[in-house]
C-alpha cells in the first residue's frame, strides 16, 4: 500500500532555515500536503503542493516536490521558536479521498 | 466560526469495556473523516463518511471498531471490548465535498483514549 516517511527528529536555531524532507511511494497521489500539530492542539493545514507543480512559495515557506524521486521538502525561512512543532507530510490521490500521513518530524528551534 | 469539536477529549477505560467517541464536524461539511493517532506513528485512516453514500471502512483495524454518522452530521466511532493497543488519540476531520479539487480538511482536537 501506499507509504509515506519522514524522518522523526530536527533542531535548527533560531533564525536558521529549516528543511523537513518526506518521501511517499504512491504514484497517483495528486496533492501532497504540510500540517502543523502544536502540543494539545489539532492538526493545521500549513500549505499544499499539486502534483504538476514542483515549487510553491507562500510567505516563509517553501515546498518543493521531485515528483520523480517522489520526493517532497518543506523549508522554513527564518525559523523561529513559535515553529517548534510536529510537522506532518501527508498524500492524497486516485480515487482515494483518505490522508496518507507521515510520521510526523518534531522540529525543535533552539534560541 | 466553530471548528471541529470532539468529545471528551480524555477517556480513560478497562480493558474490555465499550467506548464511544463522538465528533462534531463543521456546519456545511459533508465529508467526516476518523484517524487515529498511536504514540511514535503517524495519523492512521479508519473511516470516510460522505453525504449519503456508504462509508469507506477500508481502515477499520478489526470488527469492534464501527462508526455511524446521523442526519449528515455528527458521527460517532463505537470501539467493543477495548485492548491496550486501542490506546490512541482519534482525531476527527471534515471537509467541504467537491472533485477535481483540493480537499482541505479541518481537524478537531482530538479525543485521547486511555485503556487500562
Amino acid at each position: 500500500g501506499e507509504d509515506v516517511e519522514q524522518s522523526l527528529f530536527l533542531s535548527v536555531r533560531e533564525g536558521d532555515s529549516s528543511v523537513i524532507n518526506c518521501t511517499y511511494t504512491d504514484s497517483s497521489s495528486t496533492y501532497l500536503y504540510w500540517y502543523k500539530q502544536e502540543p494539545g492542539a489539532g492538526l493545521q493545514l500549513l500549505t499544499y503542493i499539486f502534483s504538476n507543480m514542483d515549487m510553491k512559495q507562500d510567505q516563509r515557506l517553501t515546498v518543493l516536490l521531485n515528483k520523480k524521486d517522489k520526493h517532497l521538502s518543506l523549508r522554513i525561512a527564518d525559523t523561529q521558536t513559535g515553529d517548534s512543532a510536529i510537522y506532518f507530510c501527508a498524500e492524497s490521490g486516485g480515487s482515494a479521498r483518505q490522508l496518507t500521513f507521515g510520521s510526523g518530524t518534531q522540529l525543535t528551534v533552539l534560541p | 466560526g466553530a471548528g471541529v469539536s470532539q468529545s471528551p477529549s480524555n477517556k480513560v477505560t478497562e480493558k474490555g469495556k465499550d467506548v464511544e467517541l463522538r465528533c462534531d464536524p463543521i456546519s456545511g461539511h459533508t465529508a467526516l473523516y476518523w484517524y487515529r493517532q498511536s504514540l511514535g506513528q503517524g495519523l492512521e485512516f479508519l473511516i470516510y463518511f460522505q453525504g449519503n453514500s456508504a462509508p469507506d471502512k477500508s481502515g477499520l483495524p478489526s470488527d469492534r471498531f464501527s462508526a455511524e454518522r446521523t442526519g449528515g452530521s455528527v458521527s460517532t466511532l463505537t470501539i467493543q471490548r477495548t485492548q491496550q493497543e486501542d490506546s490512541a488519540v482519534y482525531l476527527c476531520a471534515s471537509s467541504l465535498p467537491g472533485s477535481g479539487r483540493i480537499y482541505e480538511q479541518y481537524f478537531g482536537p482530538g479525543t485521547r483514549l486511555t485503556v487500562t
